[in-house]
């Protein structure tokens, strides 16, 4: 069974360009979490989505955006790009629904480097 | 407010000498907590889901018990390649966001041969 999987796998823009990151969620997996892992910090949580909905957003700017197409694979934009934004970006997927306890499967992410 | 905080934030052990991680948390109903290991640059990767106070499960030689304020990892006999930070996050009953998990900033651990 594949995993999650992101691309690019690294990514170097200037700043005040645009980023896309993209990601596939396993099959079966409805929900696609985004996460930004700044050197040596802990988990922010970006924006997270469930059959074609955003259903929550973290404390992001509007510049931080996205969206779930009908097969549920997701990508990232961020517009804008500062060099606060470098960074490893994550992708997660889990099973949908409000019910169940489900542990998310992680990505092995994007490095987002802003020069 | 839900939260999670796990300690130390580092941990060194030489190799066999078993210790424990700690991750402590407050949230509105637990549903669920779990572990997962992060290698540098990679994304965390699945170890444990705890469901209730009194649960245990295990993996080769890592071990994780559930109470109803904390969750200990005890690594028994570690070795070098358990070296990782690990994550601690929790699920909880907030009819809001009862899917987002709640993070720890995690326990670095290094183990030298």
């Amino acid at each position: 069974e594949a995993g999650v999987t992101q691309s690019p796998t690294h990514l170097i823009k200037t700043r005040g360009q645009q980023a896309t990151l993209r990601c596939s969620p396993i099959s079966g997996h409805t929900s696609v979490y985004w996460y930004q892992q700044a050197l040596g910090l802990g988990l922010q949580f970006l924006l997270w989505y469930d059959e074609g909905e955003e259903r929550n957003r973290g404390n992001f700017p509007p510049r931080f955006s996205g969206r779930q197409f009908p097969n549920y694979s997701s990508e990232l934009n961020v517009n804008a790009l500062e060099l606060e934004d470098s960074a490893l970006y994550l992708c997660a997927s889990s099973y949908g629904g409000t019910g169940g306890v489900y542990g998310y499967t992680f990505g092995s992410g994007t490095r987002l480097t802003v020069v | 407010e839900d939260q999670v905080t796990q300690s130390p934030e580092a941990l060194r052990l030489q190799e066999g000498e078993s210790s424990s991680l700690n991750c402590s948390y407050t949230v509105s109903g637990l549903r669920g907590l779990f572990w997962y290991r992060q290698d540098p640059g990679k994304g965390p990767e699945f170890l444990f889901t705890l469901y209730s106070a009194g649960e245990e499960k295990e993996k080769e030689r890592l071990k994780a018990t559930l109470t109803k304020k904390e969750s200990f990892l005890h690594i028994t006999a570690p070795k070098p390649e358990d070296s990782a930070t690990y994550l601690c996050a929790v699920q909880s009953n907030n009819a809001g966001n009862n899917r987002k998990l709640i993070w720890g900033l995690g326990t670095s651990l290094a183990v030298n041969p």
